[in-house]
């Protein structure tokens, strides 16, 4: 049974860091891509960042762009979300979630399954 | 503003139809494929259609999805109290090289 668990949530102040991570188990997580998703208290689901099989490949929401660093240890089968310069907007509940693909099909991919989510809260 | 545009709320009765559409432009739901999301109240979201009208193992087959042009829509028949939950429809855009979500409906069963 394929399993995501996330972790590294908490309260931060803005203008700091932190990091989560996704721990996967039940496939061979090197031969997928990987993602993040966001769902800010009460609002939709954002797209964040996906990461290829690989890990040669990267990809990220503009609103996180040059402030978050997607990367994944394959020899670990864990993913993670580097966070600097937080902000309140970033406040939101992470999901990692596992792509079909590995790599460079993102047109007609998806996401299946996710995790339950790690919170993140800026705030002073 | 979500890039993909949805209903923020629908409703139906017990074993009644229901529709939730999902609008887009050229660059994703234009030329890509669509999946739709289930998010049960308090849980993780689950994948429910991919590729715009597959449904994964599990799944009933009163759910079903279209794509027509720079549309799509999420069909769910014989409704029931559990399918009251948060429905998105996501796709990848190619401007701006990620993938986008609807706004999400918010289906109520009366």
């Amino acid at each position: 049974e394929v399993q995501l668990l996330e972790s590294g949530g908490g309260v931060v102040q803005p203008g700091g860091s932190l990091r989560l991570s996704c721990a996967a188990s039940g496939f061979t997580f090197s031969s997928y891509a990987m993602s993040w998703v966001r769902q800010a208290p009460g609002k939709g689901l954002e797209w964040v960042s996906t990461i290829s099989g690989s890990g040669g490949s990267t990809y990220y929401a503009d609103s996180v762009k040059g402030r978050f660093t997607i990367s994944r240890d394959n020899s670990k089968n864990t993913l993670y979300l580097q966070m600097d310069s937080l902000r309140a907007g970033d406040t939101a509940i992470y999901f990692c979630a596992k792509n079909f693909y590995h790599s460079g099909n993102y047109p007609v991919d998806w996401f299946d399954p996710w995790g339950q989510g790690t919170l993140v809260t800026v705030s002073s | 503003q979500s890039v993909l545009t949805q209903p923020p709320s629908a409703s139906g009765t017990p074993g009644q139809r229901v529709t939730i559409s999902c609008s887009g432009s050229s660059s994703n739901i234009g030329s890509n494929t669509v999946n739709w999301y289930q998010q049960l109240p308090g849980t993780a979201p689950k994948l429910l259609i991919f590729r715009n009208n597959q449904r994964p193992s599990g799944v009933p087959d009163r759910f079903s999805g279209s794509k027509s042009g720079t549309s799509a829509s999420l069909a769910i028949s014989g409704l029931q109290s559990e399918d009251e939950a948060d429905y998105y429809c996501a796709a990848w855009d190619d401007s701006l090289n990620g993938w986008v979500f609807g706004g999400g409906t918010k289906l109520t069963v009366l």
